[in-house]
């Protein structure tokens, strides 16, 4: 398994433009989620997924648009980049339930000039 | 919605046990706490989890309150590896999935 993958590693963006963070695991996991995090920051909880055609918001989504069209995958977009986005952005996936382990990407540092 | 509280860094000994604690006085019957740690800039790792009982595997210890107002996280012999920010988590949410971070604490191994 490749577990959770993320692409692309870095990016600059300018302001205004636009781009989608891709995310795909390979576990059949129903759960899958995008954080933030900004320097000397924790994790924080931008939207996320129970299952396939199923997205809701979580704490920071404004700026953010999701779509869940298969369960592997679960890209992040962008429509008009900010400076304020400047983040490293996290992917992660687990089965559903309270026990359950979620599973993180290694991370997609975004700079927004 | 609970929450965590945790110190914002502790050092430990290289070989000696390192303890951190969380607070999460607000945290219901059914949610479980969550440990997870994150080196550098890496995704976080999952450590441990746990709800009422004290759990135990090859990474660490987390003992839990009978109250289950807070809980610590025990590596019982920290090595330099071990230096990264550690994570307090509690899962809420209808699926139980969410995970709300804190801001975490760094821990620093002293040689």
């Amino acid at each position: 398994n490749a577990g959770v993958t993320q692409t692309p590693k870095f990016q600059v963006l300018k302001t205004g433009q636009s781009m989608t963070l891709q995310c795909a695991q390979d576990m059949n996991h129903e759960y899958m989620s995008w954080y933030r995090q900004d320097p000397g920051m924790g994790l924080r909880l931008i939207h996320y997924s129970v299952g396939a055609g199923i997205t809701d918001q979580g704490e920071v989504p404004n700026g953010y648009n999701v779509s869940r069209s298969t369960t592997e995958d679960f890209p992040l977009r962008l429509l008009s980049a900010a400076p304020s986005q400047t983040s490293v952005y996290f992917c992660a996936s687990s089965y559903i339930g309270g026990r359950q382990t979620q599973y993180f990407g290694p991370g997609t540092r975004l700079t927004v000039l | 919605d609970a929450k965590t509280t945790q110190p914002p860094s502790m050092d430990c000994a290289e070989g000696r046990a390192a303890n951190l604690p969380c607070n999460h006085s607000t945290i219901s019957g059914n949610e479980y706490v969550y440990w997870y740690r994150q080196i550098h800039s890496q995704g976080p790792q999952y450590i441990i989890h746990g709800l009422k009982n004290n759990e135990t595997n090859e990474m660490a210890s987390l003992i839990i309150t009978e109250d289950r107002k807070s809980s610590t996280l025990i590596l019982p012999h920290a090595t330099l590896r071990d230096t990264a920010v550690y994570y307090c988590i509690v899962r809420v949410g209808n699926t139980g999935n969410q995970f709300y971070f804190g801001t975490g604490t760094s821990l620093t191994v002293i040689p």
